[in-house]
């Protein structure tokens, strides 16, 4: 079955970066943008970017331009998203979730990643 | 960018009875730009409704999308227990894709 598993929690530092993965199987990689969604304490789900794992092209909120940086390794059909300069307001379930129609990235996200809890403190 | 609002921010509603819930955008846009999730704790958002009105597979019919514009809904019909999560409306038909806040429901 259509399956996104990541990697697992991480604590931090303010100014550090992380970095996240988001292995995909049951379907054709390369066919199907991944987008990256957060959920802060307290928030509501928020969009960080997406990448098409086909060509490596990526699109970011503008929120997270210049400290966010999404890639792909078609060899193992993993995605990942690394995050620079943390601070404590990116403290969050960093989800990962596939475009479900292939070859665009106007579509619904099915299935997600699990969650991958980043906690940022001093 | 396109604002997502839900309302309200709780539901509290009792099993059997139906659940309303409320997804306005800033913008006009095409129904088929719409989808539901639904997220409990600890577990990753599950998709409810896309095109505004279709049900992803396995959804029970209890759940069902509709409108038009710039105001959507997601009904619950013979709310259950395992139905208390916080439903979330997504936009995608243009970048950013956002979110609205959630609508926490309650099923006593």
């Amino acid at each position: 079955q259509v399956q996104l598993v990541q990697s697992g929690a991480e604590v931090k530092k303010p100014g550090a970066s992380v970095k996240i993965s988001c292995k995909a199987s049951g379907y054709t990689f390369t066919r199907h943008y991944v987008k990256w969604v957060r959920l802060a304490p307290g928030q509501g789900l928020e969009w960080v970017g997406l990448i098409d794992p086909g060509d490596g092209a990526i699109n970011y909120a503008q929120e997270f331009e210049g400290r966010v940086t999404m890639t792909r390794d078609t060899s193992t059909s993993t995605v990942y998203m690394e995050l620079r300069s943390l601070t404590v307001g990116d403290t969050a379930i960093y989800y990962c979730a596939r475009v479900a129609a292939p070859s665009t990235w106007y579509d619904r996200l099915d299935p997600w990643g699990q969650g991958t809890l980043v906690t940022v403190s001093s | 960018e396109i604002v997502v609002t839900q309302s309200p921010g709780t539901l509290s509603l009792s099993a059997g009875e139906r659940a309303t819930l409320s997804c306005r955008t800033s913008q006009i846009i095409s129904n088929i730009y719409i989808a539901w999730y639904q997220h409990k704790p600890g577990q990753a958002p599950r998709l409810l409704i896309y095109g505004g009105s279709s049900r992803a597979t396995g959804i029970p019919d209890r759940f069902s999308g509709g409108g038009s514009a710039t105001d959507f809904t997601l009904t619950i019909s013979r709310l259950e227990p395992e139905d208390s999560a916080v439903y979330y409306c997504h936009q995608y038909a243009s970048g950013p894709f956002t979110f609205g806040q959630g609508t926490r429901l309650e099923t006593k």
